[in-house]
């Protein structure tokens, strides 16, 4: 079994669309992340959530928004899709005293 | 505010030949740092962290507080260690739950035969 699994792994769309990626965890953590890694490999933290609760919110545009309808799953929402979203999105999961286990990774293409 | 610096992008090694990967980091407080390991094309893999002061796939690390360092070495460089390595900071805890990975720009390492 998966532990932190993403859907879909791959994503081509147009600017200007509306897009989710999901992300679901069966290692029972109540901790869960999103994580960007750009083209040129940087990796920087997006969001926290703990419980469903938000608790890291690093600077990132309102059009992402992330949704916890229960602390198995975060959900990325992107509004109005922009070149620059084009990355790898990364889910990842932890409690405490553990470190993030991480996703595959989805992989969006904005053209 | 933390920071972790890899001042080497890219380090391509021979086959044999020992591998050291550079990590300098800025915290005001008591570190806990990480290395992590992406294959090509696969998820982050927890490689190791200092507080465990373990050797894995024969990486070593140590954590130098007085030059702000937890360099990443190997002393015989295999080709599947070929792959992205991000040193890791983890700052404090929010609400008693949940990190705040602060990674470093990557080194890719390739090692050819």
């Amino acid at each position: 079994d998966t532990a932190v699994s993403q859907t879909p792994k791959y994503l081509v769309t147009q600017m200007g669309n509306d897009k989710s990626i999901k992300c679901e965890q069966n290692l029972g953590h109540d901790t869960m992340y999103w994580y960007k890694q750009d083209s040129k490999k940087f990796l920087k933290i997006m969001f926290s959530y703990n419980n469903k609760e938000l608790i890291i919110n690093e600077t990132v545009p309102n059009r992402f928004s992330p949704k916890s309808p229960d602390k198995a799953h975060l959900n990325l929402h992107i509004n109005s899709l922009e070149l620059g979203d084009s990355a790898v999105y990364f889910c990842a999961s932890s409690q405490v005293g553990t470190v993030e286990t991480f996703g595959s990774g989805t992989r969006l293409t904005v053209v | 505010a933390q920071r972790v610096t890899q001042p080497e992008k890219l380090l391509s090694v021979f086959k044999g030949a020992p591998v050291e990967l550079k990590c300098n980091y800025s915290y005001s407080g008591s570190p806990e740092l990480f290395w992590y390991v992406q294959y090509s094309r696969q998820r982050l893999q927890l490689l190791l962290r200092h507080i465990s002061r373990e050797s894995i796939k024969g990486f070593t690390a140590d954590l130098n507080k007085g030059e702000t360092s937890f360099h990443l070495k190997k002393p015989f460089a295999q080709e599947e260690d070929s792959a992205m390595y991000y040193c890791a900071l983890s700052g404090p805890r929010i609400k008693a739950a949940g990190n705040k990975l602060t990674f470093g720009g990557g080194t890719r390492v390739l090692v050819k035969p």
